[in-house]
């Protein structure tokens, strides 16, 4: 079955970068895209961007856009999430998503002095 | 990109019917019909309910049903079951290969 399986849990400093993986099973890698979506604690979705698993293109929402960067390695079918320059309202659980249809289990980034 | 317009919250009572509301605009909602819905348990990552505004997938039952109009989406479910308390999330595809999420309605089921 589809399965994602993302990175652990991190803590932050403000001003660091956090780099979040996303490792899937069960399907071709490079036949679905890979978004990322963020939740904030007790707050709503927040769709982050999206990268073409197999060309590696990406599309990122414009308020992340000089701040986030996606990736993928194709040989062990994992996608990235690198978001830059945290600030303490970067805190949240971070989702990566197979097409906007399945999800991982979230990733939860603190960011705190 | 603004976030979709949802309540805040909704109620209703066992057996019973709800609609939640997703509002946009026509660069969105009333644009494509690229809207889905999600639903998302207390510590639990979301869950795909319905997708392209009126597909199921498989396992979701078909008291979860959308309908679409000019800029607003809306989700019903009948026959309300205690499961069916969680927050619910609308999102959307806004053109340019980008998507927006509603900001979350909370069901309580009485």
């Amino acid at each position: 079955q589809v399965q994602l399986v993302q990175s652990g849990a991190e803590v932050k400093k403000p001003g660091a970068s956090v780099k979040v993986s996303c490792e899937t099973s069960g399907y071709m890698f490079i036949d679905f895209y890979i978004h990322w979506v963020r939740q904030a604690p007790g707050q709503g979705l927040e769709w982050l961007g999206w990268i073409n698993t197999n060309t590696g293109g990406t599309k990122y929402t414009q308020r992340f856009q000089t701040r986030v960067t996606m990736t993928r390695d194709t040989s062990i079918s994992t996608a990235y999430m690198e978001l830059r320059r945290l600030r303490s309202d970067d805190t949240a659980l971070y989702y990566c998503a197979r097409n906007l249809t399945n999800w991982g289990q979230g990733t939860l980034v603190i960011v705190s002095s | 990109q603004s976030a979709l317009t949802q309540p805040r919250s909704v109620s209703g009572s066992l057996g019973q019917s709800v609609t939640i509301s997703c509002t946009g605009t026509s660069n969105d909602v009333g644009g494509y019909n690229s809207v889905s819905w999600y639903q998302q348990h207390p510590g639990k990552a979301p869950k795909l309910m319905v997708y392209d505004v009126s597909k199921r997938p498989s396992g979701v039952p078909e008291r979860f049903s959308v309908s679409k109009s000019d800029n607003t989406a809306s989700l019903t479910i009948s026959g309300l079951q205690g499961e069916d308390e969680a927050d619910y999330y609308c999102c959307s595809y806004t053109g340019s290969n980008t998507w927006v999420f509603g900001g979350g309605t909370k069901l309580t089921v009485l």
